[in-house]
């Protein structure tokens, strides 16, 4: 079982906005990632360090955390941003492990 | 622009020793600022870290630690992943990566296209 919890799915309408969840141990003390993946295709990263875009990444993908609970929001979702969506860290044992979310998959109604 | 691309047999019999190859153009394997990861997604499911290394440094998942070698040929400026006494378990996408460690956060930011792997008699 993954260490990193995610709701399986979500949905959102065109033009909302929507809340991505990731639960765990392991974020109390690090940040974490997310990555978007399409069918496929190779995942994508779309935030690091809790709250960071990497270039090309559009300003609606946006990253935070409070307590055990990072949230990747997409303010103003686009029917591209249909996709499954992973976070990650840092195991929290604190050795070089690194811990995967199961995935939620997200879709734009 | 740095570039990740998986190479290896798709179709491989169980016990069989599962070998990967992954080569990086665009930029060098040998800097000191990033380390070199793979993982994998079996069919239909999520996101599973295999390994990761760093110079002579690596560091596997728990799950697959005994039967996992990744190492580094800067000569040829290659990553590669070794599995061994694979299983229909083993079945999935694997992906090379370009990963970033500090202390707060790990991350990938550069992946491969992946290439998949099926395990079967």
């Amino acid at each position: 079982s993954s260490e990193l919890t995610q709701d399986p799915a979500v949905s959102v309408a065109l033009g909302q906005t929507v809340r991505i969840t990731c639960q765990g141990d392991s974020l109390r003390s690090y940040y974490a990632s997310w990555y978007q993946q399409k069918p496929g295709q190779a995942p994508v990263l779309v935030i690091y360090d809790k709250d960071k875009r990497p270039s090309g990444i559009p300003d609606r993908f946006s990253g935070s955390r409070s307590g055990n609970t990072a949230s990747l929001t997409i303010t103003g979702a686009q029917a591209e941003d249909e996709a499954d969506y992973y976070c990650n860290s840092r195991h929290s044992s604190g050795n070089s492990h690194v811990i995967f979310g199961g995935g939620t998959r997200l879709a734009v109604l | 622009q740095l570039q990740l691309q998986e190479s290896g047999p798709g179709l491989l019999r169980p016990s069989e020793t599962l070998s990967l190859t992954c080569t990086v153009s665009g930029g060098s394997i040998s800097s000191s600022r990033y380390y070199w990861a793979w993982i994998r997604q079996p069919p239909g499911k999520g996101l599973e870290w295999v390994g990761t290394i760093h110079y002579s440094d690596t560091y596997s998942n728990p799950s697959l630690k005994s039967r996992v070698t990744i190492s580094v040929d800067t000569s040829m400026n290659q990553l590669s992943l070794k599995l061994s006494s694979v299983t229909a378990a083993d079945s999935a996408v694997y992906y090379c990566a370009r990963q970033f460690m500090d202390y707060y956060c790990y991350y990938m930011d550069v992946w491969g296209k992946g290439t998949t792997v099926i395990v079967s008699s």
